[in-house]
């Protein structure tokens, strides 16, 4: 399976910042996906970072708040933009192996003050 | 998934017994099912999945089954270790689309 990494591993920030959070992979992947589980919840799907094109938002979520870059196979970037206490969770990246299952990063914990 | 907040529900066992870990979902069209383990400061860890077309999969110590008559998605785990405690969630997803939907999870604590 693929060996996922992200930066930073967890970060404190003041409202009204951004954060670009970093996801590598270790291999050659077409799909990567971007995920925030807030406290205590489950996963909701923020977007899918193809590379070569624009990436796809979930409803309830949109490109000027979270900016999403693809520059190549193993890598892409996501970015909380204008941030807000509400803003607090855990942001996971994860990638469709050459089967279906998806593998997930170790995820960043933001908390914003 | 439907949200709990911070109160996931949560299941306790003895260590050796067998856990069952229960799941509802509610998109019919969907054909492709995977359970995950996520502990405390981790991603979550593909565990074991299983697709529409059959009814049960067995991995190692861990069996998945599939009643989509009732949409109903169960995880049983075998002689449960203290190494299994963790927050267990299932996803589903349709097709190709690749996008999981996640369950809202449990919470199993395995007693010593």
């Amino acid at each position: 399976s693929a060996v996922i990494s992200q930066k930073p591993s967890r970060d404190i920030c003041q409202r009204g910042t951004s954060l670009t959070i970093q996801c590598q992979v270790d291999s050659q992947v077409t799909m990567m996906f971007w995920y925030r589980q807030q406290p205590g919840q489950s996963l909701t799907l923020i977007a899918t970072a193809n590379q070569g094109s624009e990436a796809t938002y979930e409803s309830g979520f949109v490109i000027d708040k979270f900016p999403i870059s693809r520059p190549n196979l193993t890598f892409s970037t996501l970015t909380v933009s204008n941030m807000s206490p509400e803003d607090s969770s855990i942001y996971l990246c994860s990638v469709e192996d050459t089967g279906d299952e998806q593998f997930f990063g170790p995820g960043t914990r933001l908390t914003v003050l | 998934g439907e949200s709990v907040g911070l109160h996931l529900p949560t299941l306790s066992v003895q260590e050796g017994d067998n856990s069952i870990i229960n799941c509802a979902y509610s998109n019919s069209a969907s054909d492709y099912f995977i359970w995950y383990k996520q502990e405390s400061g981790k991603g979550p860890q593909f565990i074991i999945d299983i697709r529409s077309n059959m009814d049960k999969r067995q991995g190692q110590r861990v069996t998945v089954l599939l009643n989509k008559t009732v949409k109903h998605l169960s995880l049983q785990i075998a002689a449960t270790q203290p190494g299994d405690s963790a927050v267990y969630f299932c996803a589903e997803t349709t097709g190709t689309a690749s996008k999981l939907t996640f369950g809202t999870g449990t919470r199993l604590q395995v007693m010593l």
